[in-house]
């Protein structure tokens, strides 16, 4: 079946450091993959999508390729900020019919001054 | 627009109580989707409706677990004789069309379900 692992957290940075969030999957087809953030409080946001192979996503400064070879959709910024904070959850849309997510576990990222 | 919304947003059952959980999608909305998030955990998928049919339901963990979207909108989530393992966050999603894998699911703020 479809899965995701994704870089387990808490993951501390400093304010402007450069981010990488790692997130592999395993699926047939070829499924569309996402980053969602959860803000402390808040619900699931999409923070941006990839539906085929080296398509970039990309929104807020932060961006993720699609690499097919390597099964991999790695979230990165090159200047967090403390707003950032928040945790990040990598995904993947099922090829095919409706789209039923499959999420990794998270990861929590915080940002200090 | 108005987004999805979930009530209660909050609720504390005793174990063996029954309880329901709303979702009112983004109006227009086709497909709706449950998942439960357990603490520290990714959200994992309970059932999907396309308008008011309910194409798959593989994710729900027992027959305890019920959920109806009787006129294509609005749905409810019944968990019948709840146990502690029940206890989690309850997300509901929709999508304004039916099929694609490209489509965008958008989420409600969820249900905090605490079983004591």
């Amino acid at each position: 079946g479809n899965s995701v692992t994704q870089m387990e957290g808490p993951v501390t940075l400093s304010e402007e450091a450069f981010l990488t969030i790692n997130c592999t999957y395993t699926a047939t087809g070829y499924p569309s993959l996402f980053w969602y953030v959860q803000y402390p409080g808040e619900g699931l946001q999409l923070l941006l999508k990839a539906t085929k192979a080296d398509d970039k996503g990309s929104n807020k400064g932060f961006e993720a390729t699609y690499r097919k070879e390597t099964t991999s959709f790695h979230l990165e910024k090159g200047s967090v900020q403390v707003s950032d904070s928040a945790v990040y959850f990598c995904a993947l849309g099922a090829s095919g019919g409706y789209q039923k997510v499959t999420f990794g576990t998270g990861t929590k990222l915080q940002v200090i001054p | 627009g108005a987004g999805v919304s979930q009530s209660p947003r909050y609720k504390v059952a005793k174990r063996g109580q029954d309880v329901a959980l709303r979702c009112d999608p983004i109006s227009g909305h086709v497909s709706l989707f449950w998942y439960q998030q357990a603490l520290g955990q990714g959200p994992e998928f309970l059932t999907y409706f396309q308008n008011e049919a309910q194409l798959d339901k593989s994710g729900l963990p027992s027959d305890r677990f019920f959920a109806e979207r009787p006129e294509g909108s609005v749905s409810t989530l019944k968990i019948q004789r709840t146990q502690q393992e029940d206890s989690a966050v309850y997300l509901c999603a929709s999508s304004l069309a039916s099929q694609g894998a490209k489509e965008t699911q958008y989420f409600g703020p969820g249900t905090r379900l605490l079983v004591l």
